[in-house]
C-alpha cells in the first residue's frame, strides 16, 4: 500500500491564482481530511470528509474547497490564493472519524504565495 | 481559537535526560493522541488514550491521560538522538471537534 500521497510536493503561485492539491489514499478510509500547518500554530483542520459526497467545514475553511467523488480522492481547491495562504498542507485519512482512529497523513505539499 | 495548549514550546535536553511534554484543554475532552513529527516529515501516530486516568507505555514513552480528562503528559526517559522532532498532542471535544496542541519542539544533543 503507497498509503497517503499529496501532489505535488512543493509549488510556488502568485496572488490571485488557483489550484488544486491533490490527495490520495488506498486504504479504502472513509475519513479524510486536510490540515495547514504554520510555525507555532500545531495543525488546523481545513476541511473534511466523512464519506464520499460528504464534505464539511473545519477551523479554518475561507480561501478553499473541497470535493469527495471517490473514497479515494480528496482534492483541496485555492480559489484566488494569498499570501496568507503560505503554509504546509497536509492531507490525512482514518478508518473512522478523525480523532477517534489512527490518522494517516500523507508528506505535505509546501505552498507559498508570492 | 486553539482549545488545546500545549507546552513548553521547545525544550533542549542532553542526551541521556528526561523530557516531558504537557497537554492542557479547557474542557473536557473524549479523547487525547499523540504525534511525532520529525524535521521536514509528516506527523504520525503514536497512541490514542480515552479512559480518565490512563497510562499506556511504549519503551521509553510513557503517556498520561488525567482524571478530569482535560489534560495529558508524554515523558521520555533517557532520551536518544533518535527522539529529536516535535510531539503534538490533538484532542476531541464532546461536540466531536478535533483540536491539535502548537506542538514540543525537543532537541537532543549527542
Amino acid at each position: 500500500n503507497a498509503g497517503v500521497t499529496q501532489t505535488p510536493k512543493f509549488q510556488v503561485l502568485k496572488t490571485g491564482q488557483s489550484m488544486t492539491l491533490q490527495c490520495a489514499q488506498d486504504m479504502n478510509h472513509e475519513y479524510m481530511s486536510w490540515y495547514r500547518q504554520d510555525p507555532g500554530m500545531g495543525l488546523r483542520l481545513i476541511h473534511y470528509s466523512v464519506g464520499a459526497g460528504i464534505t464539511d467545514q473545519g477551523e479554518v475553511p475561507n480561501g478553499y474547497n473541497v470535493s469527495r467523488s471517490t473514497t479515494e480522492d480528496f482534492p483541496l481547491r485555492l480559489l484566488s490564493a494569498a499570501p496568507s495562504q503560505t503554509s504546509v498542507y497536509f492531507c490525512a485519512s482514518s478508518m473512522q472519524m478523525g480523532g477517534t482512529d489512527t490518522q494517516y497523513f500523507g508528506p505535505g505539499t509546501r505552498l507559498t504565495v508570492l | 481559537g486553539q482549545q488545546v495548549m500545549q507546552i513548553p514550546q521547545y525544550q533542549h535536553v542532553q542526551e541521556g535526560e528526561d523530557f516531558t511534554t504537557y497537554c492542557n484543554s479547557s474542557t473536557t475532552l473524549s479523547n487525547i493522541q499523540w504525534y511525532k513529527q520529525r524535521p521536514g516529515g509528516h506527523p504520525v501516530f503514536l497512541i490514542q488514550l480515552v479512559k480518565s486516568g490512563e497510562v499506556k507505555k511504549q519503551k521509553r514513552l510513557t503517556f498520561q491521560f488525567g482524571e478530569a480528562k482535560k489534560n495529558s503528559s508524554l515523558h521520555i526517559t533517557a532520551t536518544q538522538t533518535t527522539d529529536v522532532g516535535t510531539y503534538f498532542c490533538a484532542g476531541l471535544d464532546n461536540f466531536n471537534k478535533f483540536y491539535f496542541g502548537s506542538g514540543t519542539k525537543l532537541n537532543v544533543k549527542p
